[in-house]
């Protein structure tokens, strides 16, 4: 089946390290989005990419960085300068280019906290 | 920038009864799409409904259905008969045609649906 498969399901991180959330889709998708879920706050954008080797900032981009290297897979890092990184982050993918409209669909999230 | 709406922190119902979430959202953009997900106690993220602006019909899946204002920039989700599995976090969205892709989300109602 196609899909979205986003890992860890859950991650822990210590004071001033790194940590990457894997996320990879096998459903052709050209564009795929992170986003950051906190309570009462809705969902906010990181980032996103709509083709390889390509990617724009999003609302809330500050300590965190990405990659697209290939089209199936679009990895989050979570920088040390991101100082409060506990929450729950969700990956999504759409098509392009067959009208306009077409729905992000997700995957089943990652819950990063810290040590 | 768009906003949107959704003022209704939490919500309950009773089986098999009917309910209405309510979204509004800002913008000055004529053609965009609107979108409710929904977000279970499994918090993947899945779509409801979509509703094209430049169609005045309200959109239809099976028991859900919505009441699209484009003038008063109302975006309503009623459930109908609502079932236990109903439970769950629904989100409204907002994306504007040209762009293709970039979403902007409400914060959530948090439905319950009482036995």
């Amino acid at each position: 089946d196609g899909g979205i498969t986003q890992s860890p399901k859950y991650l822990f991180r210590k004071e001033g390290q790194n940590v990457t959330l894997s996320c990879e889709q096998n459903l052709n998708h050209d564009a795929m989005y992170w986003y950051r879920q906190d309570p009462g706050q809705g969902l906010r954008l990181i980032y996103y990419s709509q083709i390889v080797n390509d990617f724009q900032k999003g609302d809330i981009a500050e300590g965190y960085s990405v990659s697209r290297e290939k089209k199936e897979s679009f990895p989050l890092t979570v920088t040390s300068a991101q100082k409060n990184p506990t929450a729950f982050y969700l990956c999504a993918s759409s098509i392009l280019g067959q009208g306009a409209g077409q729905p992000q669909h997700f995957g089943d999230g990652t819950r990063l906290s810290i040590l | 920038a768009q906003t949107v709406t959704q003022s209704q922190p939490e919500m309950s119902v009773q089986e098999a009864e009917t309910v209405t979430l309510s979204c509004t959202y800002d913008t000055s953009e004529n053609n965009y799409y609107l979108f409710w997900y929904k977000q279970p106690p499994s918090r993947q993220m899945i779509l409801v409904i979509r509703q094209e602006a430049y169609k005045q019909q309200n959109a239809t899946e099976n028991r859900f259905s919505v009441n699209f204002q484009k003038a008063a920039k109302s975006f309503s989700l009623k459930i109908s008969d609502s079932q236990l599995g109903d439970t769950a976090m629904y989100f409204c969205a907002f994306m504007k045609s040209l762009t293709g892709n970039q979403f902007y989300f409400g914060t959530g109602t948090s439905l319950t649906v009482i036995p």
